[in-house]
Formats: C-alpha cells, sequence, structure tokens
C-alpha cells in the first residue's frame, strides 16, 4: 500500500537535545512538507521540499533544519534553539502539476521536558 | 500573504441533521484549488473535497458538498444526514499559486449528538 509513515508517534525528548522526526513515502510524489500544528493554531508550514536536494523555509522554520537526499524521505530535525518544540508534527507530499492536493502521515507527538 | 479564515471554531449538529461549516480566503489569483480537510481524533488528516476555482460547478462526494463563491472569496462545506462518524476538526485550505504550498485555516472543531 502507498502512503506516509512518520515514526515514532510519541517522542519523549530533554530539553536542550536535538531531536530527528522521521518521514517516509512511497506515493513517488515530488514534494515533501513538515507543518507543526498546536491547538487554536491549525497547521503551520514548517518547511517544504519540492526537489531532491533543495528545500525552503515555511513560515515558522527557525529552530528547525530539513535534508532532502533522497525522494522518499524528508527527515525533520527540532533543534535546541526551537523555544517551544513540544507540538504534534505533521509530514505530507504531493504531486508536482497536480492540483495541490497534500497526502498526510499520521503525525508525530513530540513532548520536551 | 494569503490567509484563509474559518470563523467557526466550534459547532455541532444533530445527528441526520444538516451542517455547513464556513470558510473564507484573500487571494488575487484567478485559478486556483480550494480542500477541506477532516482530522478525527486519530489525527490524521483525511481529504474530504475538492474545488478547482475555474469550475463554477459546486463539487459533492456523497453527503458533503460545497457552496463556492468565487467573486465572494467563500468556499463553506455542507455535512448532510450528519452521522457520530463526523465528528472531528475541519480544515480549510487553499493552493497558493506557484509554490504548490497549501494555505490552511485554524480549523472548526465539529461535534455530533446523539
Amino acid at each position: 500500500d502507498g502512503g506516509i509513515t512518520q515514526s515514532p508517534k510519541y517522542l519523549f525528548r530533554k530539553e536542550g537535545q536535538n531531536v530527528t522526526l522521521s518521514c517516509e513515502q512511497n506515493l513517488n510524489h515530488d514534494a515533501m512538507y513538515w507543518y507543526r500544528q498546536d491547538p487554536g493554531q491549525g497547521l503551520r508550514l514548517i518547511y517544504y521540499s519540492q526537489i531532491v536536494n533543495d528545500f525552503q523555509k515555511g513560515d515558522i522554520a527557525e529552530g528547525y533544519s530539513v535534508s532532502r537526499e533522497k525522494k522518499e524521505s524528508f527527515p525533520l530535525t527540532v533543534t535546541s534553539a526551537q523555544k517551544n518544540p513540544t507540538a504534534f508534527y505533521l509530514c505530507a507530499s504531493s504531486q508536482r502539476g497536480s492540483s495541490y492536493e497534500q497526502y498526510f502521515g499520521p503525525g508525530t507527538r513530540l513532548t520536551v521536558t | 500573504a494569503q490567509t484563509v479564515t474559518q470563523s467557526q471554531p466550534e459547532m455541532s449538529v444533530q445527528e441526520a441533521e444538516t451542517v455547513t461549516l464556513s470558510c473564507t480566503y484573500d487571494t488575487s489569483e484567478s485559478d486556483y484549488y480550494l480542500f477541506w480537510y477532516k482530522q478525527p481524533p486519530s489525527r490524521q488528516m483525511i481529504l474530504v473535497i475538492r474545488q478547482e476555482a475555474y469550475k463554477q460547478q459546486n463539487a459533492t462526494e456523497n453527503r458533503f458538498s460545497v457552496n463556492f463563491q468565487k467573486a465572494a472569496k467563500s468556499f463553506s462545506l455542507k455535512i448532510s444526514d450528519s452521522q457520530l462518524g463526523d465528528a472531528a476538526m475541519y480544515f480549510c485550505a487553499k493552493g497558493e499559486g506557484g509554490s504548490e504550498k497549501l494555505v490552511f485555516g485554524k480549523g472548526t472543531k465539529l461535534t455530533v449528538n446523539p
């Protein structure tokens, strides 16, 4: 079955540590996205990548980093510079030149204490 | 930056009744895509319905339909014969021309009462 996987579902870290969230897709989509979801805030775009080895900052990129070395993978690193990292993180992908429809993974809940 | 506004943070409906969720947006584009996504308690985002702006006919998917008013920049979602499984957060989104990004509203929490 084609889809997007995010692991783990729940992640706990101590303040000051970097943490990497995994996102893998087997839909052969060119574009991938990372969103952060907080209560009452909807989905806010962190980073996106339209092609391998290229990515752009979204609206709230500070304190985050990404890489896109393979078409199917788009990991997100939450660095210690992110002031409020506790949130629900969603990864999505879409096929370029399509209707902009994005397919989402199940999400990762990150808790930093 | 483009914005998408959902003016109803919460809505409730009786089972089997009809409910309409509101969404407005701003844009200077003439052709674009609009979406409604559903996020149930599992938090998996699910596409409910999609509308292409150049199509005048309102999109319909089973019990879900939209009222797309291009001049008014309005894109409401109507859920007919509401079911308990329709209870979820609903997000309106607009495709941002050229970048292939989506801009999301803040969501409407729908409660379905038995």
